[in-house]
C-alpha cells in the first residue's frame, strides 16, 4: 500500500532562514505528488505538484520541491521564510492505475513555525 | 471562477443524530471527493464521486454515505453519530479526465462538525 511519511511534525525556523519540509513515499512506481498548505480554520491550498516533466517543481510563494526517485523523496523548500508561511503542510501522493487516478493519501502533516 | 464552497461551516450535534454536509464544485468540476481531518488519524479519504456514481471509496463504516447530483453537487451524510465523528470534513473537486493528464484537486474551507 502506498504511504506518506513526514519527517517532524513540528518545524521552527527563523524569519529569513531556508525553510526544509521533509516528504518521503512508499511505491514501487513513482507516484503523482502534491504539497498542499493548510492556513488556520481554512482548507488546503495547493502549493505544487509533480507532473514528471520535471524534478525540480516550483510552485506559489516562492516555494520549490525536488522529486528524487533513489530515495523516494519530494521535500519542500523555501530559501527565506517569512512570517506568512506559519501554517501546516502537508505533502500527498496520488496513484495513476492506467489513466484512473486514485485518491490522494496523505502525511500527518508538519506544523511550520516561523520566529521573528 | 468561484472556488469549492461547503455549507455549512459549523455544525453541532448530539450523538445519535444524523447529519448532512454539502459541497458545490467549482464550476465545470465534475468529481467531488471527501475527506475526513482529525488531529489523531490525520486527514483521510472518504469517498469519491463522479457522474452521480461513487467511484471510490475509504475505510470508513456504512454509516458514511454521499451522493451526486446531475450538477455535481455532491452531499455526505453521517447517521447515528459518536463523538470519534468530531472531525473537519473536506470537500475537494477535480475535473477528471480519462486521459493521463495529472488532475488536482481543489479543497473547500470544510465544516467543523462537533459530536457532543
Amino acid at each position: 500500500a502506498q504511504s506518506v511519511t513526514q519527517l517532524g511534525s513540528h518545524v521552527s525556523v527563523s524569519e529569513g532562514a531556508l525553510v526544509l519540509l521533509r516528504c518521503n513515499y512508499s511505491s514501487s512506481v513513482p507516484p503523482y505528488l502534491f504539497w498542499y498548505v493548510q492556513y488556520p480554520n481554512q482548507g488546503l491550498q495547493l502549493l505544487l505538484k509533480y507532473t514528471s516533466a520535471a524534478t525540480l517543481v516550483k510552485g506559489i510563494n516562492g516555494f520549490e520541491a525536488e522529486f528524487k526517485k533513489s530515495e523516494t523523496s519530494f521535500h519542500l523548500t523555501k530559501p527565506s521564510a517569512h512570517m506568512s508561511d506559519a501554517a501546516e503542510y502537508f505533502c500527498a501522493v496520488r496513484m495513476n492505475y492506467g489513466g484512473s487516478q486514485g485518491n490522494l493519501i496523505f502525511g500527518k502533516g508538519t506544523k511550520l513555525s516561523v520566529k521573528p | 471562477k468561484a472556488g469549492v464552497t461547503q455549507t455549512p461551516r459549523y455544525l453541532i450535534k448530539t450523538r445519535g443524530q444524523q447529519v448532512t454536509l454539502s459541497c458545490s464544485p467549482i464550476s465545470g468540476h465534475r468529481s467531488v471527493s471527501w475527506y475526513q481531518q482529525t488531529p489523531g488519524q490525520g486527514l483521510q479519504f472518504l469517498f469519491e464521486y463522479f457522474s452521480e456514481t461513487q467511484r471510490n471509496k475509504g475505510n470508513f463504516p456504512g454509516r458514511f454515505s454521499g451522493r451526486q447530483f446531475s450538477n455535481s453537487r455532491s452531499e455526505m451524510n453521517v447517521s447515528t453519530l459518536e463523538l470519534g465523528d468530531s472531525a473537519l470534513y473536506l470537500c475537494a473537486s477535480s475535473y477528471r479526465t480519462s486521459g493521463l493528464s495529472i488532475e488536482t484537486q481543489y479543497f473547500g474551507p470544510g465544516t467543523r462538525l462537533l459530536v457532543l
